[in-house]
């Protein structure tokens, strides 16, 4: 059966850095594109990120591009996303989603909190 | 860059009645890449429709998917307690993904 379980989530100051975390079971991470998406408190779902299935070709949104770094670790099964000159407006819930087109597998969330 | 618009914002209806919400895309979409999902307070999105028509497994058949081009509809034929929810359309294009704003469906 598939998990993703996200970790990593937190309260960091304007500026500060963070690394979320997605593990993975129940399937080969190698063999699928990956992705994160954020829910801001009360607004609807954005796409931040994806990643190939070899971690060679990666994708951002325009909001986390240049700040954002998302890779992953298929030895051991797990994908992350950096998240660096963190912003307000980047205070959501992170779920990782498996698959490249659409995803039947979303992890539970992590919040991210940014405020000082 | 592709923008999903969803209809109504809010949809209040009884159990039992039928809802239909509405997706439209600014520019012609392949139906291949249009999904549908359901998000509940406090829970991660769940897949419902992808194809545009085909149901993902495990949803009942009051959920359809339909439409072509740049219009899209999901329908729930007859509002059971557990469908009121969040909804969401989902384009998947240039290698990233694009959300609609949701519908909400409440209970009236």
């Amino acid at each position: 059966e598939v998990h993703l379980v996200e970790s990593g989530g937190g309260l960091v100051q304007p500026g500060g850095s963070l690394r979320l975390s997605c593990a993975a079971s129940g399937f080969t991470l190698s063999s699928y594109a990956m992705n994160w998406v954020r829910q801001a408190p009360g607004k609807g779902l954005e796409w931040v990120s994806a990643i190939s299935g070899s971690g060679v070709i990666t994708y951002y949104a325009d909001s986390v591009k240049g700040r954002f770094t998302i890779s992953r670790d298929n030895s051991k099964n797990t994908l992350y996303l950096q998240m660096n000159s963190l912003r307000a407006e980047d205070t959501a819930v992170y779920y990782c989603a498996k698959d490249r087109v659409f995803s039947r597998y979303w992890g539970q969330g992590t919040p991210v909190a940014v405020s000082s | 860059e592709i923008v999903l618009t969803q209809s109504p914002g809010t949809l209040s209806l009884s159990p039992g009645e039928r809802a239909t919400l509405s997706c439209r895309a600014s520019q012609t979409i392949s139906s291949s890449y249009l999904a549908w999902y359901q998000q509940k307070p406090g829970q991660a999105p769940r897949l419902l429709i992808y194809g545009a028509s085909s149901r993902a497994t495990g949803i009942p058949d009051r959920f359809s998917g339909s439409g072509s081009g740049t219009d899209f509809t999901l329908t729930i034929s007859r509002l059971e307690p557990e469908d009121f929810a969040v909804y969401y359309c989902q384009h998947f294009g240039s290698s990233l993904w694009t959300f609609g704003q949701g519908t909400k469906v409440e209970i009236k």
